[in-house]
């Protein structure tokens, strides 16, 4: 069995403050994905980053940054300097043999 | 690019009617996938495909049906509508099952059944 736990359920800060997403999994397999994705109020989903098992060095990218740590099953994530446009429900997700997603994090940016 | 494109996008229906949500993607996919999202839920799988003429069940398939006859088009078949099934369908497609490929997902459709 594997579960995707994202113990934030909305955040909520001002403009320019760092906000960061927990996500902690559980899975049996040894070989494994771990995705962010970002749904802004349109709908739509966004890919925003891939990390493999194997695969711990952290990454930045831009203002966004992810920390896997595999001892933990955390697969943190951070948004730096936030923006209004940063505003959205992340949802970090698992792939092993089926792609499993956490319930979100609802994320607000306020000017 | 088109990528994943699903309708219609905003739907009403009445208990007990039936309908078809459609999903094409043009990226040469093989496996295709249909998710639900439920107010402040994660996606929940109802069905996937592996490729044309395969598909299979997902963790909530009851209520659904699909068909794979080209590896363009994933239609999801409501029979019978619920107010169980009002929630946000999300049609996707990737190169492998899952793991590691990047899974490509469409605009999302708006499903509300009264």
């Amino acid at each position: 069995a594997q579960k995707v736990t994202q113990a934030q359920t909305e955040i909520s800060v001002v403009e320019k403050e760092d906000v960061t997403l927990d996500c902690v999994y559980e899975t049996r397999d040894t070989t494994y994905y771990l995705f962010w994705y970002k749904q802004p109020p349109s709908g739509e989903l966004v890919f925003l980053i891939r990390r493999n098992s194997f695969d711990e060095q952290n990454e930045i990218s831009g203002r966004y940054s992810w920390n896997f740590q595999k001892s933990t099953s955390s697969f943190n994530f951070t948004i730096t300097a936030s923006q209004v446009v940063d505003s959205a429900v992340y949802f970090c997700a698992l792939s092993s043999d089926k792609l499993s997603f956490g319930a979100g994090t609802t994320v607000t940016v306020r000017a | 690019n088109a990528g994943v494109t699903q309708t219609p996008k905003f739907r009403i229906l009445k208990i007990g009617q039936s309908m078809t949500l459609q999903c094409t993607q043009d990226m040469n996919h093989n496996y295709m996938y249909w998710y639900r999202q439920d107010p402040g839920m994660g996606l929940k799988l109802i069905y996937y495909s592996v490729g044309a003429g395969i598909t299979d069940k997902g963790e909530v398939p009851n209520g659904y049906n699909v068909s794979r006859s080209t590896t363009e088009d994933f239609p999801l078949r409501l029979e019978l509508a619920a107010p169980s099934q009002t929630s946000v369908y999300f049609c996707a497609s990737s190169y492998r099952l899952y793991s590691g490929n990047t899974i490509y997902f469409g605009e999302g459709s708006w499903l509300t059944v009264v």
